[in-house]
């Protein structure tokens, strides 16, 4: 058990459709990431907050946005889904605002868009 | 610009055999980190090793090891006596400047029986 929690594990949802996926980080985390995982684009970087603010941003659609409330946890908002955006989204934490060490990522949300 | 690259889509070894899972990386920075990273069928990440720029000191960690050289830019993998328990999907992934984690695509390993 890796310390991340992420909710719900699975989601189904139409085209479309708006989902929220929350992540808990461990317990002393400051930093938290969102990856997304599909089969043809790998493991992609979208998000990273650091204790509220947010501090990089990669491949992140317009469509998409997070936040990072005082308790430190995570909400990536996915909207106005297309099939294409089925993937397993991961969030991981770590205590740094810079990852000089091992980030730890939760279990996934596997996304499926029909 | 950062990348990792892991030219091994897919390892399938018998049990008891050793493999070896290559990752090359590139980055123009001096400090980074490298990491492996294992996602068994169950679908979490989990974290396996790091390693800093200045130190290419390799590792070994029970039946896994790491082989670290700057010269050639690659942070390598070798489980010994594979078992069924080490099928996974294996991520390469490195850390350099402000740059949060960039992955390699990843190698499958299939240990047979």
């Amino acid at each position: 058990d890796s310390g991340v929690t992420q909710t719900p594990k699975h989601l189904i949802t139409a085209t479309g459709q708006r989902v929220t996926l929350r992540c808990s980080p461990r317990s002393g985390d400051l930093s938290v990431y969102w990856y997304q995982q599909s089969l043809d684009q790998g493991l992609q970087f979208l998000i990273q907050y650091y204790n509220g603010e947010e501090r990089a941003k990669g491949n992140i659609l317009e469509r998409f946005s997070a936040q990072q409330f005082p308790d430190l946890h995570s909400e990536l908002n996915l909207s106005s889904l297309e099939l294409g955006d089925s993937a397993l989204y991961f969030c991981a934490s770590s205590p740094h605002d810079r990852g000089k060490v091992e980030a730890f990522f939760g279990q996934g949300t596997r996304l499926t868009v029909v | 610009a950062q990348k990792v690259t892991q030219a091994q889509t897919e390892i399938s070894v018998v049990e008891k055999e050793d493999v070896t899972l290559d990752c090359v990386y590139e980055t123009r920075d001096t400090t980074y980190y490298l990491f492996w990273y294992k996602q068994p069928p169950s679908g979490e990440l989990v974290f396996l090793i790091r390693r800093n720029s200045f130190d290419e000191q390799n590792e070994i960690s029970g039946r896994y090891s790491w082989n670290f050289q700057k010269s050639t830019s690659s942070f390598n993998f070798t489980i010994t006596a594979s078992q069924v328990v080490d099928s996974a999907v294996y991520f390469c992934a490195l850390i350099s400047g402000n740059t949060p984690l960039v992955f390699g695509k990843g190698t499958r390993l299939s240990v047979i029986a």
